[in-house]
């Protein structure tokens, strides 16, 4: 079975500082993985993804993650974060022989002035 | 291009009602997938489709719940006999295929309050 943990629930930044969500998942298989953003009241947004090309993942509005097997983890970082950054962030790992997606719980970013 | 779009966007009712979600997928998407969104909470899976294949209906969390996809194309959520427990967002996303790395491109939800 495949399982994704967040680290935080609640993550709070100054404006200008650096960004990191946590994550960690599970899988028998090399897996793909996701960071979506969801802003209040809107569905989720695709951030980026992992599939394999490459350990390091830049995807939309400055945020990255590395892929690190040993250590099962997948971060998102970002080195400066800005107010519009405030949001709910979910890290997916799709199950490569299931057709489901596998949500962490999320973490709420709050970013402050 | 166009989004997946999710109608109505809110929708208020009484308990015992009997409610339709709609989601209409991006046009070419063989994959659609419907997720509920408590307060505060992830999302929980629901209901899967791909293509012409049997739904999965693994996530449907009681026989009040069903969802069909008519001609691979838009999809509606049905919920009966609503409870105050079926408050929640209502997520639908769609994908080109079931690839592993096919991301998911989600809708704005349809909020669902019952009375």
């Amino acid at each position: 079975a495949q399982s994704v943990t967040q680290l935080d629930s609640h993550v709070s930044v100054s404006e200008g500082t650096p960004v990191l969500l946590r994550c960690n998942y599970s899988s028998s298989y090399s897996p793909s993985l996701f960071w979506y953003v969801q802003h209040p009241n809107k569905g989720l947004q695709l951030l980026l993804k992992y599939t394999s090309a490459a350990t390091l993942v830049k995807g939309i509005n400055g945020f990255e993650a590395e892929f690190k097997k040993s250590e099962t983890s997948f971060h998102l970082t970002k080195p400066s974060a800005h107010m519009s950054d405030a949001a709910e962030y979910f890290c997916v790992v799709n199950r490569n022989y299931g057709q489901n997606f596998v949500f962490g719980p999320g973490t709420r970013l709050s970013v402050l002035p | 291009g166009a989004g997946v779009s999710q109608s109505p966007s809110n929708k208020v009712t009484e308990k015992g009602k009997d409610v339709e979600l709609r989601c209409d997928p991006i046009s070419g998407h063989t994959a659609l997938y419907w997720y509920r969104q408590s307060l505060g909470q992830g999302l929980e899976f629901l209901i899967y489709f791909q293509g012409n294949s049997a739904p999965d209906k693994s996530g449907l969390p009681s026989d009040r719940f069903s969802a069909e996809r008519t001609g691979g194309s838009v999809s509606t959520l049905t919920i009966q006999r609503t409870q105050q427990e079926d408050s929640a967002v209502y997520l639908c996303a769609s994908s080109p295929g079931t690839r592993e790395n096919q991301p998911q491109h989600f809708g704005d939800g349809t909020r669902l309050s019952i009375l």
